[in-house]
Protein backbone atom coordinates (compact mmCIF):
# COMPACT_ATOMS: atom_id res chain seq x y z
CA UNK A 1 0.00 0.00 0.00
CA UNK A 2 1.19 3.72 -1.02
CA UNK A 3 1.89 6.10 1.91
CA UNK A 4 2.29 9.57 1.13
CA UNK A 5 3.86 12.01 3.73
CA UNK A 6 4.32 15.37 3.21
CA UNK A 7 6.05 18.36 4.14
CA UNK A 8 4.85 20.65 7.49
CA UNK A 9 3.35 23.50 7.68
CA UNK A 10 4.48 27.05 6.24
CA UNK A 11 4.20 30.68 6.16
CA UNK A 12 5.49 32.66 3.35
CA UNK A 13 5.60 36.74 2.59
CA UNK A 14 3.40 38.07 -0.08
CA UNK A 15 5.87 37.42 -3.69
CA UNK A 16 7.94 34.47 -2.25
CA UNK A 17 7.70 31.21 -3.29
CA UNK A 18 7.03 27.71 -1.37
CA UNK A 19 8.38 24.40 -2.01
CA UNK A 20 6.22 21.32 -0.66
CA UNK A 21 7.48 17.75 -0.58
CA UNK A 22 5.63 14.25 -0.93
CA UNK A 23 7.49 11.38 0.25
CA UNK A 24 6.60 8.07 -1.09
CA UNK A 25 6.74 4.66 0.54
CA UNK A 26 5.12 1.24 -0.38
CA UNK A 27 6.30 1.75 -3.74
CA UNK A 28 8.10 3.44 -5.93
CA UNK A 29 7.66 6.97 -7.45
CA UNK A 30 8.49 5.97 -10.89
CA UNK A 31 5.50 3.39 -10.81
CA UNK A 32 3.01 6.54 -9.80
CA UNK A 33 1.32 9.19 -11.67
CA UNK A 34 1.11 11.96 -8.74
CA UNK A 35 -0.72 15.04 -9.37
CA UNK A 36 -1.17 17.99 -6.88
CA UNK A 37 -4.62 19.82 -5.57
CA UNK A 38 -5.25 22.04 -3.11
CA UNK A 39 -7.96 23.42 -0.69
CA UNK A 40 -8.20 26.79 0.20
CA UNK A 41 -9.99 27.42 3.82
CA UNK A 42 -14.04 26.61 3.82
CA UNK A 43 -13.61 26.00 -0.11
CA UNK A 44 -13.33 23.12 -2.31
CA UNK A 45 -11.06 21.07 -4.05
CA UNK A 46 -8.85 22.98 -7.22
CA UNK A 47 -6.68 20.03 -9.31
CA UNK A 48 -3.21 22.23 -9.82
CA UNK A 49 -1.27 19.80 -12.45
CA UNK A 50 0.00 16.02 -12.40
CA UNK A 51 2.07 13.89 -15.07
CA UNK A 52 -0.15 13.04 -18.39
CA UNK A 53 0.66 9.47 -18.64
CA UNK A 54 -0.81 10.19 -22.79
CA UNK A 55 1.79 12.53 -23.00
CA UNK A 56 4.34 11.15 -20.50
CA UNK A 57 4.67 14.94 -19.58
CA UNK A 58 3.77 17.05 -16.50
CA UNK A 59 0.33 19.12 -17.09
CA UNK A 60 -0.56 22.43 -14.98
CA UNK A 61 -3.62 24.06 -14.96
CA UNK A 62 -3.86 27.09 -17.09
CA UNK A 63 -4.61 29.33 -14.13
CA UNK A 64 -1.09 28.11 -12.43
CA UNK A 65 0.95 27.96 -15.74
CA UNK A 66 4.97 29.76 -15.21
CA UNK A 67 4.04 29.66 -11.74
CA UNK A 68 3.99 26.33 -10.69
CA UNK A 69 6.95 23.57 -11.13
CA UNK A 70 6.06 19.85 -10.25
CA UNK A 71 9.33 17.45 -10.38
CA UNK A 72 9.96 13.86 -9.23
CA UNK A 73 13.38 12.97 -6.78
CA UNK A 74 13.10 9.38 -7.94
CA UNK A 75 16.32 8.66 -6.01
CA UNK A 76 14.41 9.22 -3.04
CA UNK A 77 11.11 8.78 -4.28
CA UNK A 78 10.05 12.17 -3.40
CA UNK A 79 7.92 14.51 -5.41
CA UNK A 80 7.79 18.39 -4.92
CA UNK A 81 5.58 21.11 -6.04
CA UNK A 82 6.94 24.24 -6.16
CA UNK A 83 4.75 27.73 -6.48
CA UNK A 84 6.01 31.33 -6.97
CA UNK A 85 4.86 34.93 -6.75
CA UNK A 86 2.84 34.23 -3.77
CA UNK A 87 -0.22 35.82 -2.74
CA UNK A 88 -2.80 35.73 0.01
CA UNK A 89 -5.13 33.40 -2.19
CA UNK A 90 -2.82 31.09 -2.75
CA UNK A 91 -3.47 30.00 1.09
CA UNK A 92 -4.67 26.79 1.32
CA UNK A 93 -3.76 23.33 1.63
CA UNK A 94 -1.88 21.35 -0.71
CA UNK A 95 -2.33 17.77 -1.13
CA UNK A 96 -0.26 15.19 -3.43
CA UNK A 97 -2.15 12.22 -4.77
CA UNK A 98 -1.29 9.55 -7.21
CA UNK A 99 -3.37 8.67 -10.04
CA UNK A 100 -4.43 5.01 -11.16
CA UNK A 101 -5.39 3.85 -14.30
CA UNK A 102 -7.24 0.38 -14.68
CA UNK A 103 -8.75 -0.61 -17.74
CA UNK A 104 -10.11 2.59 -18.77
CA UNK A 105 -8.46 6.07 -19.77
CA UNK A 106 -9.32 7.73 -17.13
CA UNK A 107 -7.57 7.89 -14.07
CA UNK A 108 -9.06 8.35 -10.35
CA UNK A 109 -6.91 9.57 -6.94
CA UNK A 110 -6.31 6.36 -5.09
CA UNK A 111 -4.20 7.51 -2.07
CA UNK A 112 -3.69 11.74 -0.85
CA UNK A 113 -0.99 13.01 1.41
CA UNK A 114 -1.84 14.22 4.56
CA UNK A 115 -1.70 18.14 3.11
CA UNK A 116 0.03 20.79 3.49
CA UNK A 117 -1.19 24.18 5.13
CA UNK A 118 0.56 26.91 3.63
CA UNK A 119 -0.44 30.64 4.78
CA UNK A 120 0.38 33.78 3.08
CA UNK A 121 0.29 36.63 5.11
CA UNK A 122 2.45 39.89 5.45
CA UNK B 1 -13.10 22.91 -19.20
CA UNK B 2 -16.02 20.52 -17.96
CA UNK B 3 -17.85 21.80 -14.81
CA UNK B 4 -19.35 19.67 -12.58
CA UNK B 5 -22.54 20.86 -10.27
CA UNK B 6 -23.34 18.61 -6.90
CA UNK B 7 -26.76 19.17 -5.45
CA UNK B 8 -27.83 19.91 -2.77
CA UNK B 9 -24.24 22.18 -1.33
CA UNK B 10 -25.94 21.23 2.14
CA UNK B 11 -28.33 18.68 3.86
CA UNK B 12 -29.14 17.52 7.02
CA UNK B 13 -29.85 14.40 7.28
CA UNK B 14 -30.86 11.47 10.18
CA UNK B 15 -28.90 8.03 10.98
CA UNK B 16 -30.31 5.17 8.69
CA UNK B 17 -31.59 7.77 6.33
CA UNK B 18 -30.98 6.85 2.41
CA UNK B 19 -29.06 10.08 1.00
CA UNK B 20 -28.77 10.98 -3.14
CA UNK B 21 -26.09 13.68 -4.27
CA UNK B 22 -26.43 14.14 -7.74
CA UNK B 23 -23.34 15.34 -10.07
CA UNK B 24 -24.01 17.01 -13.38
CA UNK B 25 -21.34 17.29 -16.12
CA UNK B 26 -21.45 20.20 -18.69
CA UNK B 27 -20.86 18.16 -21.37
CA UNK B 28 -20.28 14.08 -21.24
CA UNK B 29 -17.57 11.96 -19.80
CA UNK B 30 -18.25 8.83 -20.35
CA UNK B 31 -17.52 7.17 -16.62
CA UNK B 32 -14.99 9.08 -15.59
CA UNK B 33 -16.10 10.29 -12.86
CA UNK B 34 -15.43 9.25 -9.54
CA UNK B 35 -16.20 10.41 -6.08
CA UNK B 36 -14.77 11.53 -2.57
CA UNK B 37 -15.39 11.44 0.94
CA UNK B 38 -13.76 14.78 3.13
CA UNK B 39 -14.22 14.07 6.52
CA UNK B 40 -13.35 17.61 8.29
CA UNK B 41 -9.78 17.88 8.98
CA UNK B 42 -8.78 14.88 7.09
CA UNK B 43 -7.83 14.36 2.92
CA UNK B 44 -10.15 13.19 0.63
CA UNK B 45 -10.70 9.08 0.09
CA UNK B 46 -11.61 7.84 -2.78
CA UNK B 47 -15.16 6.04 -2.65
CA UNK B 48 -16.36 5.15 -6.13
CA UNK B 49 -14.34 4.75 -9.08
CA UNK B 50 -15.79 5.04 -13.31
CA UNK B 51 -19.09 6.59 -12.14
CA UNK B 52 -20.31 3.07 -10.21
CA UNK B 53 -17.66 0.68 -9.08
CA UNK B 54 -16.92 0.58 -5.33
CA UNK B 55 -13.34 0.87 -3.99
CA UNK B 56 -11.77 -1.42 -1.53
CA UNK B 57 -13.11 -1.73 1.80
CA UNK B 58 -15.34 1.27 1.25
CA UNK B 59 -18.78 -0.04 2.71
CA UNK B 60 -21.44 -1.36 1.04
CA UNK B 61 -23.83 1.44 1.61
CA UNK B 62 -22.06 3.78 -0.43
CA UNK B 63 -23.08 3.08 -4.64
CA UNK B 64 -22.46 5.18 -7.41
CA UNK B 65 -24.35 5.58 -10.65
CA UNK B 66 -24.99 7.10 -14.08
CA UNK B 67 -22.72 7.96 -17.14
CA UNK B 68 -22.66 10.98 -19.76
CA UNK B 69 -23.58 13.49 -17.92
CA UNK B 70 -25.74 12.98 -14.99
CA UNK B 71 -24.08 11.14 -11.59
CA UNK B 72 -25.42 10.05 -8.52
CA UNK B 73 -24.01 8.92 -5.38
CA UNK B 74 -26.10 6.80 -3.00
CA UNK B 75 -25.76 6.45 0.63
CA UNK B 76 -28.33 3.95 2.13
CA UNK B 77 -28.16 3.79 5.48
CA UNK B 78 -26.99 6.78 6.26
CA UNK B 79 -24.09 6.07 9.83
CA UNK B 80 -23.08 8.64 12.06
CA UNK B 81 -19.60 8.46 10.67
CA UNK B 82 -20.81 9.80 7.33
CA UNK B 83 -20.82 13.10 8.57
CA UNK B 84 -18.31 14.74 5.48
CA UNK B 85 -17.91 16.58 2.38
CA UNK B 86 -18.66 14.39 -0.44
CA UNK B 87 -17.15 15.85 -4.16
CA UNK B 88 -17.31 14.31 -7.44
CA UNK B 89 -14.17 14.26 -9.79
CA UNK B 90 -14.53 14.40 -13.65
CA UNK B 91 -10.89 12.90 -15.25
CA UNK B 92 -12.31 12.56 -19.06
CA UNK B 93 -10.47 15.75 -19.68
CA UNK B 94 -7.85 17.78 -18.54
CA UNK B 95 -7.63 19.77 -16.70
CA UNK B 96 -9.33 17.52 -14.17
CA UNK B 97 -12.14 19.15 -12.12
CA UNK B 98 -14.63 18.50 -8.84
CA UNK B 99 -18.13 19.64 -8.15
CA UNK B 100 -18.48 22.35 -5.38
CA UNK B 101 -19.12 19.82 -2.57
CA UNK B 102 -21.96 18.39 -1.00
CA UNK B 103 -21.77 18.93 2.88
CA UNK B 104 -23.82 16.50 4.82
CA UNK B 105 -24.81 17.02 8.68
CA UNK B 106 -26.68 14.42 10.86
CA UNK B 107 -28.99 15.14 12.73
Amino acid sequence: QVQLVQSGADVKKPGASVKVSCKVSGYTLSELYMHWVRQAPGKGLEWMGGFDREDGERIYAQKFQGRVTMIEDTPTDTAYMELRRLTSEDSAVYYCATGRYETSAYEYFEYWGQGTLVTVSS
Amino acid sequence: EIVLTQSPDFQSVTPREKVTITCRASQSIGNGLHWYQQIPDQSPKLLIKYASQSFSGVPSRFSGSGSGTDFTLTINGLEAEDAATYYCHQSSSLPYTFGQGTKLEIK
